[in-house]
Parts: C-alpha cells; structure tokens; sequence
C-alpha cells in the first residue's frame, strides 16, 4: 500500500525567505505526482504536476522535483510571501490503477510579515 | 466555467439520516472520485468512477453508495449516519488521458453527524 508523508507538519518563515516543502513516498511505481494549495475552508487548488518521466516542473516562484528511484518530491518557493501561507498537499498517481490516488497530511506553512 | 460543482456547503444530520452529497462538472471529464479529509488523515478515496455506468471502491467505501448515470455527475450516498462520518467531502474530476492533467476539485461539503 502506498504511503505518502509530508515532513514538516507545520513550517513558519519570515517573508522573503526561500524554503522547501518534503514529499516522500513508498511506492515508486507511479504515473505522476501533484502538489496542491488548500486555504482554510477551501477546496484543493492545483499548483504543479510532475510525470513520472520528468524530473522537476515550474510555474514562476514555485519549482517541483521528483527523484522517483528515492521516493522524494520537493516543492520550492522562491521569495516567500504573506500570500502563500496555505496548507500545502502531495498526491501520488499510481502507475496501474490510475484512480486510487494517495495525499499526504500535508505541510501548514505559515509566511510571516 | 463553473469546474466542480459541490452542493450543499455545509449540512448536519443526525445520527441514523440518509442523505446524497451532489457533485456536478462541466469540462466532459470521464474520471470523478470522491474523497474524505479529516484532521491529520490527509484525504482518502471512498469511491471512484471511471465513466458513466462505471464505479468502484477507494479505500474508505463503508456506509457510502455512489452511481454514475451520467459523465456530469456522481453523487454520494450516506445510507444510515454515524458520528464517525463527521468529515469534509471533496468531489474530484479528471480527464480520461490523465496524463499531464490534474485533477479538479470542488470546493467541499462540511458535514457534521450529531
């Protein structure tokens, strides 16, 4: 069974900061990986997705890799902002049996001004 | 473009009640699932469809029924409410060529089981 953690739970910065979101999982054998955004309250917003082929995607201040031999998938945001405080979210596709996503827990980062 | 659709927001329901949780999209995606969130569980599938006329379990699917009778919908059934399913529900929808594609989401139903 698969099984996707997200280290740390929580995370508070100062604004401006650079910083790394953690994404590890236990399956290798899957088709792609996503990250969302979920502001209190809301639905899940979609922010990068990676394929299983490729190795990183961006998208302006946001950048995703994925090491899929590891296990691991990092999510980079550039020059923190107030903005950006959110609880971000890693879902893993599988590669067969394409419907049975797995989330992590997510990490609540929280960009201080 | 209205993307996924959740309807109602917020609901409470005593325990034994049934109910159906609606879920509607408008981009023609073949695939929808519905999950649970639950504080410091993270999102789990209870079930999924791969087309109208097409479902199948995720990982919670006890108490819930669901159907497919057309690509735009996929309501969730609770047959007799229980406490333990207290939760946030998020509809989800994406293309059959998942590829590159993400999944959508509505934006949730709050329930709450007295």
């Amino acid at each position: 069974k698969q099984e996707v953690t997200q280290i740390p739970a929580a995370l508070s910065v100062p604004e401006g900061e650079n910083l790394v979101l953690n994404c590890s999982f236990t399956d290798s054998a899957i088709y792609n990986l996503q990250w969302f955004r979920q502001d209190p309250g809301k639905g899940l917003t979609s922010l990068l997705l990676i394929q299983s082929s490729q190795r990183e995607q961006t998208s302006g201040r946001l950048n995703a890799s994925l090491d899929k031999s590891s296990g691991r998938s990092t999510l980079y945001i550039a020059a923190s902002q107030p903005g950006d405080s959110a609880t971000y979210l890693c879902a893993v596709r599988p590669s067969s049996g394409y419907q049975k996503v797995t989330f992590g827990t997510g990490t609540k980062l929280q960009v201080i001004p | 473009n209205a993307g996924v659709t959740q309807t109602p927001k917020f609901q409470v329901l005593k325990t034994g009640q049934s109910m159906t949780l609606q879920c509607a999209q408008d981009m023609n995606h073949e695939y929808m699932s519905w999950y649970r969130q639950d504080p410091g569980m993270g999102l789990r599938l209870i079930h999924y469809s791969v087309g109208a006329g097409i479902t199948d379990q995720g990982e919670v699917p006890n108490g819930y029924n669901v159907s497919r009778s057309t690509t735009e919908d996929f309501p969730l059934r609770l047959l007799s409410a229980a406490p333990s399913q207290t939760s946030v529900y998020f509809c989800a929808s994406s293309p059959r060529q998942v590829g590159n594609q993400p999944q959508h989401f509505g934006d949730g139903t709050r329930l709450s089981i007295l």
